[in-house]
Formats: C-alpha cells, sequence, structure tokens
C-alpha cells in the first residue's frame, strides 16, 4: 500500500544534540513537508519542498535544517540551535499545485529532549 | 501572512447533539480542506471544497465553503464517540503550501 513512514516513532535527544527525523513516501508525490505539532496546537510548518534538490523555509524554520535529494525521502535534522525541540513531528506530501486534493500524512514522531 | 483561525478552540457536546466549527481567513481562498486527527494520531484528510457556496456531505459531515470565499464550516449531525478528535481547516491562496487553522477540539460524552 502506498503511504508516508515516518521513524524513529518515538526519540529522545539529550541537549546539544543533533537528531534527524526520517520521512519517506511511495506515493509518487513532488511535494514534501515538515510540520511541527505542540501538545494542543495546531500544525506549524517548518520545511517545504516542491521538487527535488529545492526546498522553501517555512514558518518556524530556525534551528531545523532538511535536504530533498531524492522524490522518495524528506529528511529533517533538529539541530543544538533549536531552542524548544520537545514536539510531535509531522512530515507530509502531496501533488502539487493545483493537483493538490490533500495531504497525505506519515504517523509521526514525538521527540522529547532530556 | 495568511492566517486562518478555527472557533471554537473547544467543544463538548452530548452524544447525538449536533457540533460545527467555522474557519475564517485573513485574505480569500482558491479551496479550503477539512482534517480529522484522532487523539494520539495524525491528520487525515477528509475533503476538499473549490467553489465559491460549494456545499458537500459526507454521511453525518457537512462542509460548506463561503460566498467570499474566505470562511468554511464543518457541521455534524447526531455525533457519536467515533467523533471525538480534533478538525483542522486548511486554506490556499493559490497553487502553493496550504496554512492550517487553530483546530477544534472536540469530545463526545456518552
Amino acid at each position: 500500500d502506498g503511504g508516508i513512514t515516518q521513524s524513529p516513532k518515538y526519540l529522545f535527544r539529550k541537549e546539544g544534540q543533533n537528531v534527524t527525523l526520517s520521512c519517506e513516501q511511495n506515493l509518487n508525490h513532488d511535494a514534501m513537508y515538515w510540520y511541527r505539532q505542540d501538545p494542543g496546537q495546531g500544525l506549524r510548518l517548518i520545511y517545504y519542498s516542491q521538487i527535488v534538490n529545492d526546498f522553501q523555509k517555512g514558518d518556524i524554520a530556525e534551528g531545523y535544517s532538511v535536504s530533498r535529494e531524492k522524490k522518495e525521502s524528506f529528511p529533517l535534522t533538529v539541530t543544538s540551535a533549536q531552542k524548544n525541540p520537545t514536539a510531535f513531528y509531522l512530515c507530509a506530501s502531496s501533488l502539487p499545485g493545483q493537483f493538490n486534493y490533500g495531504y497525505t500524512f506519515g504517523s509521526g514522531t514525538r521527540l522529547t529532549v532530556v | 501572512g495568511q492566517q486562518v483561525m478555527q472557533i471554537p478552540q473547544y467543544q463538548h457536546v452530548q452524544e447525538g447533539e449536533d457540533f460545527t466549527t467555522y474557519c475564517n481567513s485573513s485574505t480569500t481562498l482558491s479551496n479550503i480542506q477539512w482534517y480529522k486527527q484522532r487523539p494520539g494520531g495524525h491528520p487525515v484528510f477528509l475533503i476538499q471544497l473549490v467553489k465559491s457556496g460549494e456545499v458537500k456531505k459526507q454521511k453525518r459531515l457537512t462542509f460548506q465553503f463561503g460566498e467570499a470565499k474566505k470562511n468554511s464550516s464543518l457541521h455534524i449531525t447526531a455525533t457519536q464517540t467515533t467523533d471525538v478528535g480534533t478538525y483542522f481547516c486548511a486554506g490556499s491562496g493559490g497553487y502553493q503550501k496550504v496554512t492550517f487553522g487553530t483546530g477544534t477540539k472536540l469530545q463526545v460524552i456518552p
């Protein structure tokens, strides 16, 4: 079945460490997105990519980095510069532009800084 | 930038009662999407509305897009415990990324 796979499901990080969250999709979608969700809050856009080898900052990109070397993969690195990284991270994909008939989300990664 | 607000933020209803959440955009939208996120889960796409004044139904759920394409609503008739979750609208001003609303968390009391 087609879908988005995020790993790991739970991640614990020590302060000062960088961690990378994986996101893989087999939907043949061009566009991919990373969102952050804090408890009881909405979704805030971190980064998005409309095509391979290109990506743009979202609303809260500081302290995060991404790469898009393959159409299927859009990993997110949470760097030590991110002051409050504990959150639920969601990856999504869609067809681009006018063919966007809705985002497909992965099951998310819960990151906790210890 | 584009802002999308939803009201109410929380809603508790008795099972069998109706529920409505409203979505308002600061700018005109080209389309509006609705998502449902179950507790502990991830958002799941429900529907997309494109035309001014459009109304779509999915069983007990009715979705409406305003005439000015700046607001939308989701109405659930006779809520059930399976309707529990957070409902998000998401709007796009063009062929670009969408902006998610703040969400309405629905609790259904059996």
